[in-house]
């Protein structure tokens, strides 16, 4: 499974976007882009996925760049509640879902 | 329906005590995985399984052992339990193509 690579920490201010970007230059062609979210100690939580076109759900929008090497999760109107660990993932239905150290996201008031 | 359940949610155990943590699930799920979280780390994967009977090796899978006698149950044991095995236990499951259902965790101290 390709390796992906997302800051340590970003902030957010509530109501605006939160734009997380994650690098997966060694993605291959079968591999989905998956993101989850760890709120505090619960079970990481799964937001969105998808393979080379922009994906919108209730929670989130993903966008994957053309040459599928970077993607971006976008919460169009953080809220606090949203403050959590974000990990990006690539897998291909694959057994083993590889969960990096992600992204902690802080939503400010 | 009740999604990914784990058993106990909290445990002290001593060094070289043994003990065995339940993940159940009721989605019909042919894979099942055990991860385990330490402090400020991401989640690692030490055992998970393609359906009942089957069993395979994780990323950290010393120390551990699983089995999967029914399908909608997996088995996490620790034979002899250390310190470095204090962690934060998850369970999940998928079916071939869905994403991940996590369980709530369990909170393991080997003292």
């Amino acid at each position: 499974d390709a390796k992906t690579t997302q800051p340590t920490s970003m902030d957010c201010a509530e109501g605006r976007a939160a734009n997380l970007p994650c690098n997966h230059s060694t993605i291959s062609g079968n591999e989905y882009v998956y993101w989850y979210r760890q709120i505090h100690s619960q079970g990481p939580q799964y937001i969105i996925h998808g393979l080379k076109n922009n994906e919108t759900n209730e929670m989130a929008s993903l966008i994957i760049t053309e040459d599928r090497k970077s993607s971006t999760l976008i919460l169009p109107h953080a809220t606090l509640r949203d403050t959590a660990v974000y990990y990006c993932i690539v897998n291909n239905y694959g057994q083993n879902f590889v969960f990096g150290p992600g992204t902690r996201l802080s939503v400010l008031p | 329906n009740a999604g990914v359940t784990q058993t106990p949610k909290f445990r002290v155990l001593k060094t070289g005590q043994s003990m065995t943590l339940l993940c159940a699930q009721d989605m019909n799920h042919e894979y099942m995985y055990w991860y385990r979280q330490d402090p400020g780390m991401g989640l690692r994967l030490i055992h998970y399984s393609v359906g009942e009977g089957t069993t395979a090796k994780g990323e950290v899978p010393d120390g551990y052992n699983v089995s999967r006698l029914k399908k909608q149950n997996f088995l996490l044991g620790l034979e002899s339990a250390a310190p470095s095995q204090t962690s934060v236990y998850f369970c999940a499951s998928r079916s071939v193509t869905t994403e991940q259902y996590f369980g709530p965790g369990t909170r393991l101290t080997v003292t």
